[in-house]
């Protein structure tokens, strides 16, 4: 099985606040994680990425945290604004690309 | 814009009806996927193509084939269709096949079967 369970469903956050994603994964290979944003009518864009070896990263206001040994990670976006709403998906690389079941995060004003 | 194109961007058909989607890769990406979008399945991957050969399979139906073709467009032919088959369906490319974190989505065609 190569799931990647994901959570919360949906999750609304005020502007500035910092909306956490998480992701739980079973089984390990030599795995990728990136994580996609959606906006509605939209395709899925890579956010930021982060590779097993590494335990944590940061693009702007967007920070993966890796948990090797608890096979989790998750996203943090610092400062969240209101176009940050959208659909999250974290995903693995395995054989194959994989995703989660997707968060939609809502920021109000 | 992703570089990815698909069409047609909207599509409605009757059940038992046949459609053909497209999906023009990225210039220079050799890989093509196609996923399929729905509330209740989320993003599922059907197959993956690479310079013209099958290269994986999802969780693809009998009745939906694929194809890529030397210029590396491709296509996906949907069958015999049915109102669950309605969903948004998503075509990605890549340089490589699977391992890169390269993959760009275009933004899909809807398809509504009624």
């Amino acid at each position: 099985q190569q799931q990647v369970k994901q959570s919360p469903q949906s999750l609304i956050v005020q502007k500035g606040g910092i909306p956490i994603i998480n992701c739980a994964y079973e089984n390990t290979a030599f795995d990728y994680f990136p994580w996609y944003q959606q906006f509605p009518g939209k395709g899925p864009a890579l956010l930021i990425a982060i590779r097993p070896d590494v335990s944590e990263k940061k693009e702007g206001r967007f920070t993966i945290s890796f948990n090797k040994s608890a096979k989790q990670f998750s996203l943090h976006i610092m400062d969240s604004q209101p176009g940050d709403s959208a659909t999250y998906f974290c995903a693995r690389i395995t054989s194959k690309l994989t995703f989660g079941t997707g968060t939609r995060l809502q920021v109000t004003l | 814009d992703s570089g990815v194109t698909q069409t047609p961007k909207h599509l409605i058909t009757a059940t038992g009806q046949r459609v053909t989607l497209r999906c023009s890769p990225r210039s220079g990406d050799l890989s093509v996927y196609w996923y399929q979008q729905s509330l209740d399945q989320g993003l599922q991957f059907l197959i993956q193509y690479y310079n013209g050969e099958e290269r994986a399979k999802g969780n693809i139906l009998e009745r939906f084939s694929a194809q890529q073709f030397p210029d590396l467009h491709s296509e996906l032919n949907l069958s015999s269709l049915e109102l669950g088959d309605s969903a948004l369906y998503f075509c990605a490319s890549s340089v490589l096949g699977w391992g890169a974190a390269g993959y760009t989505f275009g933004s899909g065609t809807r398809l509504t079967v009624v």
